[in-house]
């Protein structure tokens, strides 16, 4: 595809489901970013991929968030036991490497725990 | 990475030159600045970023001071689509965070017909 994509675009989900949402990155990105962005705020670091490890997960709020990326091209957040403070819409971005970082971002997906 | 400061909000008739300006005085020498904008409901798009010369490219200039403490990024012509939120970022690309942008609350441009 031409860009980042992000699915779903929208998730709501009941308070203590797990959810997934999945990023795919362009094509021969070696980088790969996710972020949250919460209403009138700026988009806040979770953690970034440099191939199929994490480089830099200081982001991640607490162990109920989890990131992989097995193959180096597509990722998965997982939220575990989801809080209504989770609500917020999920960003993804990739660049061609790390120390590139004009980022490529999706349009994310909103996530909503009611 | 250093903290910025930007007006909360800006507004700009089509047609003339938006002129957004950021604060960055804690800025260290290996550090650049980065402008991102965040159109409604959409990702956050890269501009333009510089380390101390001035930079222009398709979308837009940016103009940093002598001293590094500030800067501001012109929109030489605005258009209705450029109303969004400006985002200026000020980051180390060569640190051990180096593929971490810390976003902060950006500028609301609002370009008027």
């Amino acid at each position: 595809g031409a860009g980042v994509s992000q699915t779903p675009s929208n998730k709501v989900t009941e308070k203590g489901k797990y959810v997934e949402l999945r990023c795919d990155p362009i094509s021969g990105h070696t980088a790969l970013y996710w972020y949250r962005q919460s209403l009138g705020q700026g988009p806040e670091f979770l953690i970034y991929f440099q191939g199929t490890g994490a480089a830099d997960d200081s982001g991640l709020p607490n162990d109920r968030f989890f990131a992989v990326r097995p193959e180096g091209s597509v990722s998965t957040l997982k939220i575990q036991r989801t809080e209504r403070g989770d609500s917020a819409v999920y960003l993804c971005a990739s660049s061609y490497d790390i120390m590139n970082t004009e980022a490529f971002f999706g349009q994310g997906t909103r996530l909503t725990v009611v | 990475d250093a903290k910025t400061t930007q007006p909360p909000s800006m507004d700009c008739a089509e047609g003339r030159a938006a002129n957004l300006p950021c604060n960055h005085s804690t800025i260290s020498g290996n550090e650049y600045v980065y402008w991102y904008r965040q159109i409604h409901s959409q990702g956050p798009q890269y501009i333009i970023h510089g380390l101390k010369n001035n930079e222009t490219n398709e979308m837009a200039s940016l103009i940093i001071t002598e001293d590094r403490k500030s800067s501001t990024l012109i929109l030489p012509h605005a258009t209705l689509r450029d109303t969004a939120v400006y985002y200026c970022i000020v980051h180390n690309a060569g640190g051990t965070s180096y593929g971490k942008l810390t976003f902060g609350q950006g500028t609301i441009l609002t370009v008027h017909p």
